[in-house]
């Protein structure tokens, strides 16, 4: 079955430390994947998205994302973190012949203190 | 202001009673998505539609209704055959330029007393 998974549901950082989140799916053939956040009392809203080309993405914020496709694995990705980061981050994926259903990871939410 | 707008916010019921919860959208997008998300569990699909008139059971159907007798609006009636209704529960759109971005409401938490 495809499948999103999200290795950490809770991350706790310092300000200006550097900030990875895991997400790994499960499907063999073509997928589209994407981040989405969720800061508190706020809308889910699109930080980044992959569909192909460059496995590189950049999203807004200053949030990127690698997709390797051999590691199943679009990993999300910020140098420096804010206080103003604090939310939960959902990694999510549409698989071809899915007619555009996500399957979402579980969540990761990360706290970020001064 | 385009968007996507549900309601109420809050909603509380006693256990046995349906429940309809309202999405609007004024993006003119065709497609439209419920989910609900419980904590640690990520975002599940309920229901979908297409098209006006059309809809598709998603993951978690069992114990909720929809219709889509507008384009704008996809309301979702939770019955009394959900067995935990108690969730927050959010709807999404997406156009027919870019089918696979989905963008969302603010949610409604619905909890059975």
């Amino acid at each position: 079955a495809q499948s999103v998974s999200q290795h950490n549901h809770h991350v706790i950082l310092s300000e200006a430390a550097s900030l990875e989140l895991g997400c790994n799916y499960s499907y063999g053939g073509t997928v589209n994947l994407f981040w989405y956040v969720q800061y508190p009392g706020q809308h889910l809203q699109l930080l980044l998205k992959y569909f192909s080309g460059d496995p590189l993405v950049k999203g807004i914020k200053g949030f990127e994302a690698e997709f390797i496709k051999s590691k199943f694995s679009f990993n999300l990705r910020k140098p420096s973190v804010q206080w103003s980061d604090t939310a939960e981050y959902f990694c999510a994926a549409s698989f071809s012949g899915g007619y555009n259903k996500l399957i979402f990871g579980a969540g990761t939410r990360l706290a970020v203190h001064p | 202001d385009g968007g996507i707008t549900q309601s109420p916010k809050y909603l509380f019921r006693k256990e046995g009673q349906n429940v309809t919860l309202s999405c609007e959208q004024n993006l003119n997008h065709d497609a439209m998505y419920w989910y609900r998300q419980d904590p640690g569990q990520g975002l599940r699909l309920i229901y979908y539609s297409q098209i006006v008139n059309d809809f598709q059971k998603g993951d978690i159907a069992e114990g909720y209704s929809v219709s889509r007798e507008k384009k704008e609006s996809f309301p979702l009636t939770v019955t009394s055959a959900q067995k935990n209704p108690t969730a927050f529960y959010l709807c999404a759109s997406t156009s027919q330029e870019d089918t696979d971005t989905q963008y969302f409401g603010p949610g409604t938490r619905l909890t059975v007393l």
